[in-house]
């Protein structure tokens, strides 16, 4: 992997479903990956940063899992709610710098 | 805590024009403000690093003739584009860090965008 890979594109669940997206990011020189959720005409927002491998992160419905070696991150929506609905990114950087790298992002879509 | 805001939100300007957008940190003091510009179905690619007081660091690629930033204080960071055409039509969105140990992993606030349409 050379650059950040997000999938799926996006996705149509429907309100209750269970989902999941995938970030796949370059394993060398690993410092941190960022989920961020895009809700559209509003500023991305920061859901977890998570730096070692094995992390796990919740909030509310929402967690994440991070493999730093093998170069993936899991996001994990549970019982998926119309208020859920956003562009999902994610990010990654590399030792000593502060520079984002992106994916270009998992759209949700969840429907009544 | 931690907004921060960008005008204009959208803006239409005819070719040759120039077009400057702002980018403030509304709560906190951001030594650090990035650019980014996202095309169609793309991720957002980072354009420079601007630090207060001292002068923007370009990506690969980016005109910094074409693309002008000055980080004059801790909260403001503009992008100016200089003699706009149809191809700098984008989305740019900005970013702040807050300052010193306030920064958790280097995490980045993001401003909401400002869609650039060139005539």
């Amino acid at each position: 992997i050379l650059n950040v890979e997000q999938s799926p594109q996006s996705l149509h669940v429907q309100e209750g479903d269970s989902t999941n997206f995938t970030c796949s990011f370059p394993s060398s020189n690993f410092y941190a990956l960022h989920w961020y959720r895009w809700e559209t005409a509003k500023s991305p927002k920061a859901l977890f940063v998570m730096t070692l491998n094995g992390d796990e992160k919740k909030k509310g419905r929402i967690s994440a899992t991070l493999n730093t070696k093998e170069g993936y991150s899991y996001l994990y929506i549970k019982g998926s709610q119309p208020e859920d609905s956003a562009t999902y990114l994610c990010a990654y950087t590399t030792g000593g710098g502060n520079k984002l790298t992106f994916g270009t992002g998992t759209q949700l879509k969840v429907e009544l | 805590g931690a907004v921060v805001s960008q005008h204009p939100s959208r803006v239409i300007c005819k070719s040759g024009t120039s077009v400057k957008i702002e980018c403030r940190s509304l709560d906190f003091q951001a030594t650090t403000m990035f650019w980014y510009r996202q095309f169609p179905k793309k991720s957002l690619m980072l354009m420079a690093t601007s630090n207060e007081g001292s002068k923007a660091t370009y990506e690969q690629g980016v005109e910094k003739d074409k693309f002008l930033i000055n980080h004059a204080s801790l909260t403001l960071s503009t992008l100016t584009v200089t003699s706009a055409h149809p191809e700098d039509s984008s989305f740019y969105i900005c970013s702040a860090q807050k300052g010193g140990s306030g920064s958790s992993y280097n995490e980045q606030f993001f401003g909401p965008g400002t869609r650039l349409t060139v005539l």
